[in-house]
Formats: structure tokens, sequence, C-alpha cells
């Protein structure tokens, strides 16, 4: 079975710094650009990062840009964004998603909650 | 900065067709913005519907379609179900490996 399981989602203190994880199984995870998608509670999807295959081409919404660290270990077959520097604005629930294809979001996780709250 | 936008809200009967819409800001959506329209069900993760304006994903019903009308995306729901009443996004490629999605439609069926 196609899965991606996240994880690393908590309450941290505005100004913290986080590390998520997405665990990718059932798929040639190597093969597939990897990207993260955030969704405030209430709110909308909003796009926070992408990684290609060899983590050759990495992109990041200006809302993170400079803060955050998209990261991948195919060995491990996992995805990571590293959050520092975290505001309340931050506060979501974190979703990893697989670039199929010609989908760009074609396998989502179930998502991690990231609380940024002092 | 490139805003996206959709409807907020739509109404539509049950057995009715509809189509929401995803635009810009500034500019017309044609095919290179790669529109894609995803379904999200309340505590749900999304799932695909349409990608690359027009494409189905595997096992979406062919009440759902895109396309592209006039200067948006759309997407056309037709014989509207009641399990269709759930939020619906769009997303576009903007360049230089940037996606950007729209704010959302809430769909309302009644």
């Amino acid at each position: 079975e196609v899965q991606l399981v996240e994880s690393g989602g908590g309450l941290v203190k505005p100004g913290g710094s986080l590390r998520l994880s997405c665990a990718a199984s059932g798929f040639s995870f190597s093969y597939h650009t990897m990207n993260w998608v955030r969704q405030a509670p209430g709110k909308g999807l909003e796009w926070v990062s992408s990684i290609s295959t060899g983590s050759h081409y990495i992109y990041y919404a200006d809302s993170v840009k400079g803060r955050f660290t998209i990261s991948r270990d195919n060995a491990k077959n996992s995805l990571y964004l590293q959050m520092t520097s975290l505001s309340a604005e931050d506060t979501a629930v974190y979703y990893c998603a697989r670039y199929g294809d010609a989908d760009p979001f074609d396998i989502w996780g179930q998502g991690t909650m990231v609380t940024v709250s002092s | 900065q490139t805003v996206v936008t959709q409807e907020p809200s739509f109404s539509v009967s049950p057995g009715g067709t509809i189509t929401l819409t995803c635009g810009l800001s500034s500019g017309s959506v044609s095919p290179n913005y790669y529109p894609s329209w995803y379904q999200q069900t309340p505590g749900q993760a999304p799932r695909t519907l349409i990608y690359s304006t027009n494409t189905r994903s595997s096992g979406v019903p062919d009440r759902f379609s895109g396309s592209i009308l006039g200067s948006k995306a759309a997407l056309t729901i037709t014989g509207a179900q009641a399990d269709d009443e759930c939020e619906y996004y769009c997303v576009l490629y903007i360049g230089s490996g940037i996606w950007v999605f729209g704010g959302g439609t809430k769909l309302t069926v009644l």
C-alpha cells in the first residue's frame, strides 16, 4: 500500500524550532519529487516546499523562506522539514505529499499538527 | 504576489450541475499553469480530482471534469450528490518551482 506517515508535530513556543518527518512506503520514494503542504486551523491549503529526487532542486514559499529547510534521505525513504523561528502564523496541520507522474500532489499523508503558542 | 482566486462558497441542488472556477489576481490561467483540483472533507487529507487541467485522477467519477473557461480553470460537477458537499481547492504552478493554492470553495448540496 502506498503510504505517507508524518510525525514530529507538537506544541512549540514562539521562536522555537521543530523537525517534521515523513516516512514513505509502498512506492519508489527516490523516484519522486516530494512536497510539504500546510493548513492552518479552519483555513485553506498552502504549499510550503518541494524537493526533487536527488535534492538538487529545492523550492520554498515566501512565507517560510529562510526559516524552513526541506531535506530527504532516499536510503531511509524519508522526507524532513526543519522549521525554525516559528511564530503563531505557522500553526497548522503539515502534510507531506508526493508528486506523481503529472499530479503535483497525488498521495497525501494524514498530517501532523504543529501548534506555536506560549 | 500571485493570488489564486476561487469562489468562497457555492450551492447546488442534488442532481444539478455546477462549475467552480480558479483564476489569477492578474492574468489568465492557461494549461501552462497545470491547474489541478482537490477535494477535502473535514478532518481528512485532500484527494486529487483533476490534474493538468482536465485529467481525471484514478477512481474519480466522470461526473467531475476540468477545463479552461475563458481566463480561468474550471471544475464542473454534473449530477451533484450529497457526498459532493465539501471543500474544493485548485492549485496553479506559477513557475520557478512555486505552487499556489486557491482559497478553496465550500460546496453545499441542498
